[in-house]
């Protein structure tokens, strides 16, 4: 089955700056990847995802970014605000079975 | 729509003890997901349903867990008999059919076996 390896565990910025996680996948079938947003205590949340024919999207203060032939995609925040802390979690999504990473706790300290 | 909707919210049950959760999918869905969390392990996908019929069980950790979807509208998760080790956060997602649409989770059932 598929495998997601996602990294950081945790990561803490100074407010403004950006913020980059990392995940890998294994199975090259696997063509949609969202990211969820898990605020304390409350339900994962889709924050922004991306198809395996695209390369890149961006939303705002937040793209993703995926490469199909190194099995690996990426999230960026860019000027993050305390409002982004959270646990995100990278997912890959093969026949509607989504395997997910084991979250990034972001912290961005004002 | 008011979203998937979970019962309980939380639940704290003695070991050894039947524990049923509930989950009411977001109306038109046909792919329901029921996934547990914990620190040690994350987000674990358990089983899924698609228009009613268990597609994957394969993350079921043992034969004391079971999932029914007799409806479109209505699906249980019950552990029998529990155990400590299954004090985590239940959730349920529900979806369109199709790859790629997005998952919507509801709030989730805290159990605590004790």
């Amino acid at each position: 089955g598929e495998n997601v390896e996602q990294h950081p565990s945790t990561l803490s910025v100074q407010e403004g700056d950006s913020a980059v996680i990392k995940c890998t996948y294994s199975d090259s079938a696997s063509n949609y990847f969202p990211w969820y947003k898990q605020e304390l205590g409350k339900r994962p949340q889709l924050i922004i995802d991306i198809r395996s024919n695209v390369g890149e999207k961006k939303d705002q203060r937040i793209a993703v970014t995926l490469n199909k032939t190194a099995k690996h995609f990426s999230l960026h925040i860019t000027e993050t605000q305390p409002e982004d802390s959270a646990v995100y979690f990278c997912a890959a999504n093969l026949y509607q079975k989504v395997t997910f990473g084991t979250g990034t706790k972001l912290q961005v300290i004002p | 729509d008011a979203g998937v909707i979970q019962s309980p919210r939380h639940e704290v049950t003695e070991m050894g003890q039947e524990v049923t959760l509930r989950c009411k999918p977001i109306s038109g869905h046909n792919s329901l997901f029921w996934y547990r969390q914990t620190m040690m392990r994350g987000l674990e996908l358990l089983i899924y349903f698609n228009n009613n019929v268990p597609i994957d069980d394969s993350g079921m950790p043992e034969d004391r867990f079971s999932a029914k979807m007799p409806n479109a509208s209505f699906s249980t998760l019950k552990i029998q008999p529990s155990e400590p080790r299954d004090s985590a956060v239940y959730f349920c997602a529900s979806s369109f059919s199709q790859q790629g649409a997005e998952a919507f989770f509801g709030q989730g059932t805290r159990l605590t076996v004790v």
